[in-house]
């Protein structure tokens, strides 16, 4: 069974901090990981992929761990715009249909002024 | 461009309507799917299409069908509705892998059957 597991918080925290929280997969053959934003009743939007070496994005960085089998997301300088909730996503190819991809139910988060 | 189109928006069904939920997109892409979101649930895939005239089954495909006669378009018909397929309903398309590609989603359309 493809499992995504994320904590659903939600992650209460101040304007300017910073925040990290994780995902954690059982499938060891996955292959594709992202972080997908979504805004309240709004669709999901991509926010970034995560590579093996990790990456960074502006005041976001990924990081994949996979001994461990689970992604991390972390937002510095926290901003009241990037309260959200933040899905995991999983592939279970490096390209392919829908079919291979499994979300997270998501972790919500609130920036607080 | 519009990227990916839902229609309608929002709508309410009486158990046993049929209906059908449109999706367009004009990227070009290859594949497109469609996605169920309901409260504590993650996107859940209905079904997926890898081009024009091929569909498959996703996790949960049980009371809706699709087909895919172009590129541009996948509609979604639930043939006769029930309470359980309340939620919302988001169409994806990617282009050349959707594993491995960016997911586009449209705006979704909020179903809810009484």
């Amino acid at each position: 069974r493809k499992e995504v597991e994320q904590d659903p918080g939600p992650f209460n925290v101040p304007e300017g901090a910073t925040v990290a929280f994780n995902c954690t997969y059982s499938n060891s053959a996955s292959q594709s990981f992202f972080w997908y934003r979504q805004d309240c009743r709004k669709e999901p939007k991509l926010l970034m992929s995560v590579y093996s070496s990790g990456n960074e994005d502006g005041r976001f960085t990924a990081q994949l761990n996979r001994a461990s089998q689970y992604i991390s997301l972390l937002i510095r300088d926290s901003k009241l715009s990037d309260s959200a909730t933040y899905l995991c996503v999983v592939g279970l190819y490096s390209g392919g249909g829908a079919d291979g991809l499994t979300f997270g139910k998501g972790t919500h988060l609130i920036i607080q002024p | 461009n519009a990227g990916v189109t839902q229609t309608p928006k929002f709508q309410v069904l009486k158990t046993g309507q049929s209906m059908t939920l449109q999706c367009a997109q004009d990227m070009n892409h290859e594949y497109m799917s469609w996605y169920r979101q309901d409260p504590g649930m993650g996107l859940r895939l209905i079904h997926y299409s890898v081009g024009a005239g091929i569909t498959d089954q996703g996790e949960v495909p049980n009371g809706y069908n699709v087909s895919r006669s172009t590129t541009e378009d996948f509609p979604l018909r639930l043939l006769s509705a029930a309470p359980s397929q309340t939620s919302v309903y988001f169409c994806a398309s990617s282009s050349t892998g959707g594993a491995g590609y960016e997911q586009y989603f449209g705006p979704g359309t909020r179903l809810t059957v009484t």
